[in-house]
């Protein structure tokens, strides 16, 4: 059974630092794109980063593009999102996602497969 | 203001259909972007629903099912049950966007 647990989320001044980790397990994580979504309070989804497989490739929203830093450790199973000069429209509850894919006459196509419970990141003074 | 728009809330009673639309433009849905659906219920995380505009997984009862035409996609339940009420969805790709996936305001079904 797939299972993703997100941790580090919690208060944080504007400005101030947070590294969120994701622990993956049930799957073979070195072989599955993963992603960062988050919800703020009462609003709908917002996809944040995207990180390939292998690490080769890695994509951001233009909304944290810059603050943000996505990684991944394929030996210890895990996903993380180092987030910096945190402000407050940043407050909401982060997921990781594992990625599903299928192949087409375009190509590889992805879409969020698994996703964990979340945590919540509050930004405030 | 989202991407891809969606109705905020929709309702129905038990044992009817709805249909929640997801309306995108010519350069996601309109582009050939598959849609992909996902229900939240309260308090929880999102649960993928139905992927590839008409796919559903593993576990998803028949009662849910998916179209794409032109630059909509649509989401019907039907024999909606209790347990149906919840946050749904929808997202797909942008080629206008640098980061490409765009996701719906979500609709709140509401079960009479």
């Amino acid at each position: 059974e797939v299972q993703l647990v997100e941790s580090g989320g919690g208060l944080v001044q504007p400005g101030g630092s947070l590294r969120l980790s994701c622990a993956a397990s049930g799957f073979t994580f070195s072989s599955y794109s993963m992603n960062w979504v988050r919800q703020a309070p009462g609003k709908g989804l917002e996809w944040i980063s995207y990180i390939s497989p292998s690490d080769d490739s890695r994509y951001y929203a233009d909304s944290v593009k810059g603050r943000f830093t996505i990684s991944r450790d394929n030996a210890k199973n895990s996903l993380y999102l180092q987030m910096n000069s945190l402000r407050g429209e940043d407050t909401a509850v982060y997921f990781c996602a594992k990625d599903g894919y299928y192949i087409d006459s375009g190509g590889k196509k992805e879409y969020f497969h698994h996703w964990g419970p979340g945590t919540l990141v509050a930004v405030s003074s | 203001q989202a991407v891809l728009t969606q109705p905020p809330s929709v309702s129905g009673a038990p044992g009817q259909t709805v249909t929640i639309s997801c309306t995108g433009s010519s350069t996601n849905v309109g582009a050939g972007y598959d849609v992909h659906w996902y229900q939240q219920l309260p308090g929880t995380a999102p649960k993928l629903l139905i992927y590839a505009n008409n796919n559903r997984p593993s576990g998803v009862p028949d009662r849910f099912s998916g179209s794409k035409s032109g630059t909509s996609a649509s989401l019907a339940i039907t024999d909606l049950q209790g347990e149906d009420e919840a946050d749904y969805y929808c997202q797909s790709y942008d080629r206008s966007l640098s980061a490409h996936v765009v996701f719906g305001g979500g609709t709140k079904l509401t079960v009479l």
